[in-house]
């Protein structure tokens, strides 16, 4: 019974490039969400997917920004041109039904140099 | 604006006495409110949660107590262990037709004493 899977857990990219940011959600679980937890701050919510469908995207920046959970394989966030400020830890979270208390994974820390 | 607010961003407690962590919300559509627990390099850890039909939800050492009139919510954890030491996490959700996701506050730090 594995937990919610993201890799890498460290990721480091040069201004411009893009970063890709894996999360494979415990087995049975199709609900999926991201969260982005800046310095000294809480964490943000960016995006809730179910399978192939993006249910609710209100915290995502509108621009660079871009996530996916397909059928098969596990979910992507995605971040075009990375800039500084998008240094951050982001973690997934999944659940098995639309619903509270949801299993976060351990995170994938992008720092942008 | 900050929906979910914890105002102490620390607190330190002698092992054996009581830990008190505050958070206070703005939104009245909040309906389900959540603690977790974060230790450095780990993802948030679900605690405990409260419906807003409740005014207290007890789980082992920890219990979570709700004021809808004051918009206020605590964890207390008694007797508080050095293994409690770590970020806590007040979270709601609710409103916009039950929508998922969670509201974070900024954290508030627990060190607890041996």
């Amino acid at each position: 019974n594995a937990g919610v899977m993201q890799n890498p857990r460290h990721l480091v990219r040069r201004r411009g490039q893009e970063a890709r940011l894996r999360c494979s959600p415990m087995k049975g679980h199709s609900h999926v969400y991201w969260y982005r937890q800046l310095p000294e701050e809480g964490l943000k919510f960016m995006v809730y997917l179910q399978k192939e469908n993006i249910i609710d995207e209100s915290g995502m920046p509108k621009e660079r920004f871009s996530a996916e959970f397909p059928k098969e394989g596990p979910s992507i966030l995605r971040i075009q041109q990375v800039v500084r400020g998008d240094s951050a830890a982001y973690f997934c979270a999944s659940s098995p039904q639309q619903g509270n208390g949801y299993t976060f994974g351990s995170g994938t820390r992008l720092t942008v140099v | 604006d900050q929906q979910v607010k914890q105002n102490s961003p620390s607190l330190s407690v002698q092992e054996g006495r009581i830990s008190i962590l505050n958070c206070d919300y703005t939104n009245s559509m909040f309906d389900y409110f959540l603690w977790y627990k974060k230790y450095p390099a780990e993802g948030p850890t679900f605690l405990i949660s409260i419906s807003s039909i409740k005014d207290k939800n007890e789980d082992g050492r920890f219990t979570v107590f709700l004021n809808k009139s004051a918009k206020h919510l605590s964890l207390h954890i008694v007797p508080s262990q050095p293994g409690d030491s770590a970020v806590y996490f007040c979270a709601a959700s609710g409103g916009r037709g039950g929508s998922e996701k969670l509201v974070f506050g900024k954290g508030t730090k627990l060190t607890v004493n041996p």
